[in-house]
């Protein structure tokens, strides 16, 4: 079965342009997370969906960020423009809806670096 | 709101034990996960603890008290490969799935 694929992996910018990161859970997740890890740092949610739902997205600087999961499976995670802070792990995880086993499945995340 | 502690790095030798503690202040906390993360890979489920007691998976164990908002994870017969950065993590009532991580503990096992 195919884990949480992110893409790109890597991805190398200049400060006030667009960046978009891709996310596909694992087939029959329903809930999926954005994540942010800065470097020596745990990961800090970003946004929670529910199917297509965003339904914890308070952590989510909304000037500048935004995402998608138009058909409740892929998520796309868009910065525009980007800042030199941006730099960081763009992590994207899903799990089952409704289980709260403390178990969230990660993908190996997109690494931003904005010059 | 929610905070965790956690100590930033821990050294240890290839067969030793190791314990990384972690403490939390959760509203409405529900269970503490342990998560590894090898450098530029990505966090992967070690365990999980909603009652009080120890839960053990091979060489890792983990151990929460609610009581005292505390947890650790114990690593036997340590090998190379453990050197990592390892997470606890908490989940809280009515917050869905979602969980709030640690800073990290770099783990580093040395010959």
């Amino acid at each position: 079965e195919a884990g949480v694929v992110q893409s790109p992996r890597y991805k190398i910018i200049e400060k006030k342009q667009p960046v978009a990161f891709w996310c596909n859970p694992i087939s029959g997740h329903n809930t999926l997370y954005w994540y942010l890890q800065n470097l020596g740092q745990g990961p800090e949610l970003l946004i929670r969906y529910e199917n297509e739902e965003a339904v914890d997205d308070s952590q989510l600087p909304k000037d500048r960020f935004s995402a998608e999961r138009l058909k409740g499976v892929d998520s796309t995670l868009k910065i525009q423009p980007a800042e030199l802070g941006d730099s960081a792990v763009y992590l994207c995880a899903s799990s089952l809806t409704g289980v709260n086993t403390g178990e969230l499945f990660f993908g190996e995340g997109s690494r931003l670096t904005v010059l | 709101g929610q905070s965790l502690e956690q100590p930033s790095e821990v050294t240890a030798v290839e067969g030793a034990i190791v314990q990384i503690n972690c403490t939390y202040q959760t509203s409405g906390f529900y269970g503490l996960s342990w998560y590894q993360q090898h450098d530029g890979g990505a966090p992967t489920f070690l365990s999980y603890n909603a009652l009080d007691g120890l839960e053990e998976t091979g060489r890792f164990s983990s151990f929460l008290s609610r009581s005292d908002s505390y947890g650790y994870l114990l690593l036997q017969e340590l090998q190379m490969k453990d050197s990592a950065s390892y997470f606890c993590a908490v989940s809280a009532y009515n917050q869905g799935g979602k969980l709030i991580f640690g800073q990290g503990t770099e783990l580093s096992v040395k010959p």
